[in-house]
């Protein structure tokens, strides 16, 4: 079974600070994908990384797939309280599996 | 466009009653996820549907749970003897195919299932 692990599971920070949530699994995944879902909606997609290694912007937001495609990173900079959410990765090997996710809340 | 939808978006039901909760996806996506999510942790796989192959049904916790997708489109995810366990959120995604595992999940709103 492959399993990701999403840290930390809660982070609360004032607004303007940096952050980095991380997922690891010791499963090797072909691709990795980024979601945000807030409350009473679906996830919705930020990012898909591919390669190993990988690194994509999103305006302020950074995703990094690790070089072995086990492990990834989100860092936010500057964080607003629209960044407010639960982050979920998750990651295609034998099958889509999700993360247990890394729930953000942005103090103003 | 629409997106996916999903009905009731809140169901309170009593202990070994029978639920239906119902996903219509995005026209013409082929492949179609149920999970289920307990207290906005991470998503549990339950179902996935790829056109017409059979569905992988590897994530059903138990055999009170099953679904069906008719004609390609909508589905059904029924909870036969509900479980106080069972509470939880139900969220579908749909994809417009499965094109090398890289294709985005559009994700409904969930339906809120509360077994008293």
């Amino acid at each position: 079974t492959q399993l990701l692990e999403q840290s930390p599971q809660f982070l609360s920070i004032q607004e303007g600070e940096n952050l980095t949530v991380y997922c690891n699994s010791s499963s090797v995944f072909s691709s990795l994908q980024w979601y945000r879902q807030e409350p009473g909606e679906g996830p919705v997609l930020l990012v898909t990384v591919v390669t190993g290694g990988e690194v994509k912007k999103l305006k302020r937001l950074t995703f990094q797939f690790g070089d072995a495609r086990k492990d990834s990173s989100l860092h936010i900079t500057a964080a607003q309280p629209g960044d407010t959410g639960l982050y979920l990765c998750a990651g295609d090997g034998e099958k889509l599996t999700f993360g247990t996710g890394t729930r953000l809340t942005i103090i103003p | 466009g629409a997106g996916v939808s999903q009905s009731p978006s809140n169901k309170v039901t009593e202990k070994g009653k029978d639920v239906e909760l119902r996903c219509d996806p995005i026209s013409g996506h082929t492949a179609l996820y149920w999970y289920r999510q307990s207290l906005g942790q991470g998503l549990e796989f339950l179902i996935y549907f790829q056109g017409n192959s059979a569905p992988d049904k590897s994530g059903l916790p138990s055999d009170r749970f099953s679904a069906e997708r008719t004609g390609g489109s909508v589905s059904t995810l029924t909870i036969q003897r509900t479980q106080q366990e069972d509470s939880a959120v139900y969220l579908c995604a749909s994809i417009p195919y499965r094109r090398g595992r890289l294709s985005e999940q559009f994700f409904g709103p969930g339906t809120r299932l509360t077994v008293l």
